[in-house]
């Protein structure tokens, strides 16, 4: 049980920004959020994660709401190369549990 | 950039008949993982090892499975004896453990096709 809501799908137009929301409302105190994309025919690749501050890396950024039971992954400009599946995962007890995610597709 | 690499990228086997698929993790992270994704479905979690023991496995991960970490470098997945529904691509992942602060890497898989 993946424990996260995300939607199924989102569309997005090339150099936009994108956010791709999740809904985590269990979600323990101990609980990181973590992103993971899942290019065609690749394996998962770690996007991002955090616990309960706003984080930023060269790839995204992570809004996590204050009672942390939702969060916001924001690719700033978004790339063809960016269509790929977005997992919004609770990591605990060293373990990764996907979810369906959500299909990001990028228009030219 | 560290890695995870698997081997063989794909694999065709006979029903009935045993396959190992390996991986080498990342060489100082303490979890290691095995996923798989039947085609058009989600990543599936397989089972989890550290300190040289399994630490949880999911309702998949019957007895035709085994892993092990034989030399402490690689890993490997053995499937006893597949079945056409253990068709799937097998992610290895590995993860530094010292808390979940940290991100986990995947290698880009195993195409099983069992025939």
């Amino acid at each position: 049980d993946a424990k996260t809501t995300q939607p199924n799908s989102m569309e997005s137009n090339e150099e936009e920004p994108v956010h791709l929301p999740c809904n985590h409302s269990t979600i323990s105190g101990t609980d990181y959020i973590h992103w993971y994309r899942q290019l065609p025919s690749q394996g998962p690749e770690y996007v991002i994660h955090g616990l309960t501050s706003n984080v930023n890396n060269r790839m995204a950024s992570l809004a996590i709401a204050e009672d942390r039971k939702s969060s916001t992954l924001i690719l700033h400009r978004a790339t063809l190369r960016d269509a790929a599946v977005y997992y919004c995962i609770r990591g605990s007890n060293y373990k990764l549990t996907f979810g369906k995610g959500t299909l990001l597709t990028v228009n030219p | 950039e560290p890695e995870v690499t698997q081997t063989p990228s794909h694999q065709v086997t006979q029903m009935g008949q045993e396959v190992i698929l390996r991986c080498v993790p990342i060489s100082n992270h303490l979890y290691f993982y095995w996923y798989r994704q039947i085609l058009g479905q989600k990543v599936e979690f397989l089972v989890s090892f550290y300190n040289n023991e399994i630490s949880e496995k999911s309702e998949i991960f019957d007895d035709q499975f085994s892993v092990e970490r034989p030399d402490g470098s690689n890993f490997t997945l053995k499937i006893r004896s597949t079945k056409l529904e253990d068709s799937a691509m097998y992610f290895c992942a590995s993860l530094q453990g010292r808390s979940m602060n940290t991100e986990a890497f995947f290698g880009q898989g195993t195409r099983l096709t069992v025939v």
